[in-house]
């Protein structure tokens, strides 16, 4: 399967904690995307790391690369209710997109 | 303004019809997609079109024809449905050259159920 894994699966946590996501793909990229999808909604886009780059903030959100180990981390601070979703990366070699099977994220009030 | 449109929202119908499911964008995007999202959530591509031409045509049956009559709109036909179609199908937009990977935008979706 070409498909890319996120771990955890599922992350529960309290308002205000920071959450972690893992994201491993497989094949050469020329950047990865992570976005978000809310229940019944689609997928919105968050941040874009190139493949060149190793790290990228934007507010609350701090994405890391490593393509040596073809991996990727978004992590999400002081997190909030509204940031109950589900988290998928995205993995780009031009037109191609590998989207990961998503880390389900409650954030409890 | 919606950004990425799709119709319908909602579609139930029997085994063995055929049926359309329309996607318009207004960002004046070159590039358009289909996604597949499944029961337990994996989204696969299923087509890419730059420009109104098809540059990603994954393994999908080809009972699922896409046609793209202006890069403004990418529809997507499937003949002699199956129980094993329902999901959720989801239209995308990017912008940039087909050798670019510009962040894409979604539709809503549509949910598609087999009786």
């Amino acid at each position: 399967s070409q498909q890319g894994e996120e771990d955890p699966q599922a992350l529960s946590i309290q308002e205000g904690e920071n959450a972690t996501m893992n994201c491993s793909y497989k094949t050469s990229i020329n950047n990865l995307q992570w976005y978000r999808q809310n229940s019944g909604r689609g997928l919105v886009h968050l941040i874009l790391i190139r493949s060149n780059e190793r790290e990228k903030h934007s507010g609350r959100l701090r994405v890391t690369l490593d393509t040596s180990k073809k991996s990727s981390s978004l992590l999400i601070t002081a997190s909030r209710a509204a940031d109950t979703a589900s988290y998928f990366c995205a993995s780009m070699l031009y037109q191609k997109v590998t989207f990961g099977t998503g880390t389900k994220l409650q954030v409890i009030p | 303004d919606t950004a990425v449109s799709q119709t319908p929202k909602y579609l139930v119908t029997q085994m063995g019809n055929d049926k359309s499911i329309k996607c318009e964008q207004n960002l004046g995007h070159d590039t358009m997609y289909w996604y597949k999202q499944d029961s337990k959530k994996f989204l696969k591509i299923m087509f890419s079109y730059n420009n109104k031409e098809l540059i990603i045509n994954e393994t999908v049956p080809n009972r699922f024809s896409p046609k793209s009559p202006d890069k403004a709109h990418l529809n997507l036909h499937i003949n002699s449905l199956e129980l094993g179609d329902s999901a959720v199908y989801f239209c995308a937009s990017s912008g940039g050259d087909r050798h670019s990977n510009q962040p894409q935008h979604f539709g809503d979706g549509t949910r598609l159920s087999i009786l």
